[in-house]
């Protein structure tokens, strides 16, 4: 099992540009999320998927989107890019069954610059 | 809504024993988890407790007072390799469950 795969790892962007961020999961999880996690600030939820075609706003929205059309898939879109958004970002995954249920497991991450 | 506190920073050696603390205010409590994360990577779980008490783990222990909104980790003969960020985050009872993080506690192990 990889886990949880996130790509890019790295990643410099003008302001107003898009980019996708990708998140796979092959643990059948089926909880995803993302976080950014920021100086000072602690993990901050973004956005949240509870099963395939189920999303929510999590503490900090705004300036992103994600879908989730299938159980392994989270992407995360930054739709106008702005120095703000300046961060390192964190998929995650959880089942709600088991012994290891609400463990969140995360990607390695990605560090996303925006000039 | 929900509040963490952890101290920013703490240093000890090698060997030793360190406690990390962790106190919180929730408007519905449902488990209190701790993450070590090192430094340029991800957050990994280390233990999670729901009910009052002590959860022992080699030498990691969590304990829990869900009355006075308290936890701590325990660390037991330091190693070097424990350098690195402790993580106290909460689940609520609400929705999804979030769990909101605090801002983690650094800990840095001398020889």
């Amino acid at each position: 099992n990889a886990g949880v795969t996130q790509t890019p790892k790295f990643q410099v962007l003008k302001t107003g540009q898009s980019m996708t961020l990708q998140c796979a999961q092959d643990m059948n999880h089926e909880y995803m999320s993302w976080y950014r996690q920021d100086p000072g600030m602690g993990l901050r939820l973004i956005h949240y998927s509870v099963g395939a075609g189920i999303t929510d706003q999590g503490e900090v929205p705004n300036g992103y989107n994600v879908s989730r059309s299938t159980t392994e898939d989270f992407p995360l879109r930054l739709l106008s890019a702005a120095p703000s958004q300046t961060s390192v970002y964190f998929c995650a995954s959880n089942t709600i069954r088991g012994s290891g249920a609400n463990v969140l497991t995360f990607g390695a991450g990605s560090r996303l610059t925006v000039l | 809504g929900q509040n963490i506190d952890q101290p920013t920073e703490m240093t000890a050696t090698e060997g030793a024993i360190v406690q990390i603390n962790c106190t919180y205010q929730t408007s519905g409590f449902n488990g209190l988890f701790w993450y070590q994360q090192h430094a340029g990577e991800a957050p990994t779980f280390l233990s999670y407790n729901v009910l009052d008490g002590l959860e022992e783990k080699g030498r990691f222990s969590s304990f829990l007072s869900r009355s006075k909104g308290y936890s701590y980790l325990l660390l037991k003969e330091l190693q070097m390799k424990d350098s690195a960020s402790y993580l106290c985050a909460v689940r609520s009872n609400t929705g999804f469950q979030k769990l909101v993080f605090g801002t983690g506690t650094r800990l840095l192990v001398s020889p």
